[in-house]
């Protein structure tokens, strides 16, 4: 069975610190792994890394993939108090069928000014 | 944002009584799901459906239904609603014609209280 399990569940922080959030994974035959940020609302796709893209960046947010390890991280640099959400990490294997994403329990980012 | 609207957006009704959830996307994406999200829990996926009337269960599909009769709606029914089916409810849909394949869009959710 796919797991997905994400750590701290929980981080606060003061503006301008640099966040790492962790996510580690068990699946039979990985496809992708996906980054999601989830404020009060919809989760919002931020990242996906495949074996074919390993580390992706996006401004003050990048991510990496060791696909020997079994895990993923999420860095923010530079935090701002509009990165406090809850971020979400899945994944896809192609036992059970691609289509499908697994979630992590998510961490909760609390980001003070 | 993609286009996926959800209704009822909020919902309270009572033990026992039958509801239905409804999703509508306006991308013509293949690829459309039902989660629930609960405190402790995370997203957990219900039931999806990979095209019309081809549906799939998912990982706490018990005590629920999906009908897909047309491309842009995917309808989920708690036939007899109980309390431990109070939650947020997030239609997601996914196209996976070309990368990023997995990529899913969500909908606003449904607050659902079963008292």
């Amino acid at each position: 069975e796919d797991k997905v399990v994400q750590s701290p569940l929980s981080l606060v922080v003061h503006e301008g610190d640099t966040v790492t959030l962790n996510c580690s994974y068990e699946v039979t035959n990985f496809r992708s792994l996906l980054w999601y940020k989830q404020e009060k609302k919809a989760p919002t796709f931020l990242f996906m890394l495949t074996s074919s893209g390993i580390e992706k960046k996006s401004g003050r947010l990048s991510s990496i993939l060791d696909k020997k390890e079994l895990f993923s991280i999420l860095n923010i640099t530079a935090t701002q108090t509009g990165d406090s959400a809850v971020y979400l990490c899945a994944l896809t294997g192609t036992q059970g069928g691609s289509e499908k994403l697994v979630f992590g329990k998510g961490t909760k980012l609390t980001v003070n000014p | 944002d993609a286009g996926i609207t959800q209704s009822p957006r909020h919902k309270v009704t009572e033990t026992g009584t039958p509801v239905t959830l409804r999703c509508h996307q306006t991308e013509n994406h293949r690829y459309m799901y039902w989660y629930r999200q609960d405190p402790g829990h995370g997203l957990r996926l219900i039931h999806y459906s990979y095209g019309v009337k081809d549906t799939d269960k998912g990982e706490v599909s018990d005590g629920y239904s999906v009908s897909r009769s047309k491309t842009e709606d995917f309808l989920l029914t708690l036939e007899s609603a109980t309390s431990s089916q109070t939650s947020v409810y997030f239609c997601a849909i996914s196209d996976h014609r070309g990368p990023p394949y997995n990529e899913q869009f969500f909908g606003p959710g449904t607050r659902l209280t079963v008292l």
